[in-house]
């Protein structure tokens, strides 16, 4: 299994540039979710989907959208890039959500210029 | 939202030395979860804690749950040089609201030879 795999790994954007981060974990997991990690600070949710049709927004959602068409894609999408959307982007899946933990993708580099 | 106050921020230790942080929450997790995180990577799971009270080791790491599900530490004995990078709790409430994990602002920890 590859896991989580996110793509692309580096991004550089002009402002008001949109672009899709894409996501895919080929473990069958349920739920899947989107961190910005931002320089020293943990991970904050963006959003999170708890099957295939089903999403919701995290705690900070404002300036994404997101999609889940099939189990094992979570695009995370940007309209229209900000420099406080600078930060580095982490893709995770688990089975289900209480018992079982969270594994992360290798995450996508964005600066906004 | 909920807060995670992690320390120490940072630890510069020498080789061999055993190493202790902790997690503290405003208010309670059904689970605590302890993750590294390398350079340039995604978080990697090192221990998951289900239930208040339980002890948990993982070769020489050893984490705790709190009694009062507020709480979590992580000791690491006789470190070594591949123990550096960035350590992360996580804590996670099932009862309702968004269902990704609260993270800490991270330990640095830092080991001279």
């Amino acid at each position: 299994n590859a896991g989580v795999t996110q793509t692309p790994k580096f991004r550089i954007l002009k402002i008001g540039q949109s672009m899709t981060l894409q996501c895919t974990q080929d473990m069958n997991h349920n739920y899947m979710y989107w961190y910005r990690q931002d320089p020293g600070m943990g991970l904050k949710l963006i959003y999170y989907s708890v099957g295939a049709g089903i999403t919701d927004k995290g705690e900070v959602p404002n300036g994404y959208n997101v999609s889940r068409s099939t189990t094992e894609d979570f695009p995370l999408r940007l309209e229209l890039a900000a420099p406080s959307q600078t930060s580095v982007y982490f893709c995770a899946s688990s089975y289900s959500r209480a018992r079982e933990t969270q594994y992360f993708g290798p995450g996508t580099r964005l600066l906004v210029l | 939202g909920q807060q995670l106050n992690q320390s120490p921020q940072s630890m510069f230790i020498q080789e061999g030395e055993d190493v202790s942080m902790n997690c503290t929450s405003s208010s309670i997790f059904n689970t605590w979860l302890w993750y590294k995180q390398d350079p340039g990577e995604g978080p990697v799971l090192l221990i998951a804690l289900y239930k208040a009270g339980e002890l948990t080791s993982n070769g020489r790491l050893t984490a705790q749950f709190g009694i009062t599900r507020k709480d979590s530490f992580l000791n690491i004995s006789a470190s070594i040089p591949s123990d550096v990078g960035i350590y992360f709790c996580a804590g996670l409430y099932s009862g309702g609201g968004a269902d990704g994990l609260t993270f800490g602002k991270g330990t640095h920890l830092i080991i001279q030879p």
